[in-house]
């Protein structure tokens, strides 16, 4: 079956670096768009990053813009999250997501998404 | 970017309700709508594609509805397992944003 897993989470200080993993099993990893999507601490979700299929095109939120960097080994089924200058208001859960390629463009990026990692805890503090 | 606004939240209802979550779009997103069940601890799961489009495996009491920038998500006789937060996301633009959550709690 579909099984996505996160790892790479942990506590940073404000300015440092983590970069986070998830590794797909169960589909053709190399077909799908991949979507961070994090969560602070009781709060909604916030879509991060989507990379297409093949990574030519990647897409940010404007408030992780320049800090992150979304990127995927298709001969390994892995997805990365490289997150620089961290700031506490990035303390969240982060998961990946398949996108969802049903009645779009296959190489969409626009997508629903479907299914999620269980998430990944990063939280930055001083 | 696109402003998604549930309503009501919270929710409160009991076993067996009708219960419908309202999603409003800023801008028309056609149908490009899609809706998540999230219970507390958890990752969302999809429930709903392109506004009307049941997920598989996902029981056939929910339902989606809408188009342009009015949307909703019908559960038709609620189960003791539905108690969670409900979120829309619009996938029309860019970035991608969801609605702020609708949670439905035991009346």
């Amino acid at each position: 079956q579909v099984q996505l897993v996160e790892s790479g989470g942990g506590v940073a200080h404000p300015g440092e670096s983590l970069r986070l993993s998830c590794a797909a099993s169960g589909f053709i990893f190399s077909t799908y768009p991949m979507h961070w999507v994090r969560q602070a601490p009781g709060r909604g979700l916030e879509w991060v990053a989507v990379i297409s299929h093949d990574g030519s095109i990647k897409r940010y939120a404007d408030s992780v813009k320049s800090r992150f960097t979304i990127s995927r080994d298709n001969s390994k089924n892995t997805l990365y999250l490289q997150m620089d200058s961290l700031r506490s208001d990035d303390t969240a859960v982060f998961y990946c997501a398949r996108g969802v390629v049903v009645e779009v463009a296959p190489t969409s990026v626009y997508t629903a998404f479907g299914p999620w990692g269980q998430g990944t805890l990063v939280t930055v503090s001083s | 970017d696109i402003q998604l606004t549930q309503s009501p939240s919270p929710l409160s209802a009991s076993v067996g309700d009708r219960v419908t979550i309202t999603c409003r779009a800023s801008h028309n997103i056609i149908t490009w709508l899609a809706w998540y069940q999230q219970k507390a601890g958890k990752a969302p799961q999809l429930l709903i594609y392109k506004a009307s489009s049941l997920e598989s495996g996902v029981p056939s009491r929910f339902s989606g509805s809408g188009s342009g920038t009015e949307f909703t998500l019908t559960i038709s006789s609620l189960q003791p397992d539905d108690f969670a937060t409900y979120y829309c996301q619009q996938y029309n633009n860019l970035p991608l944003t969801f609605g702020g959550g609708t949670k439905v709690e035991i009346k």
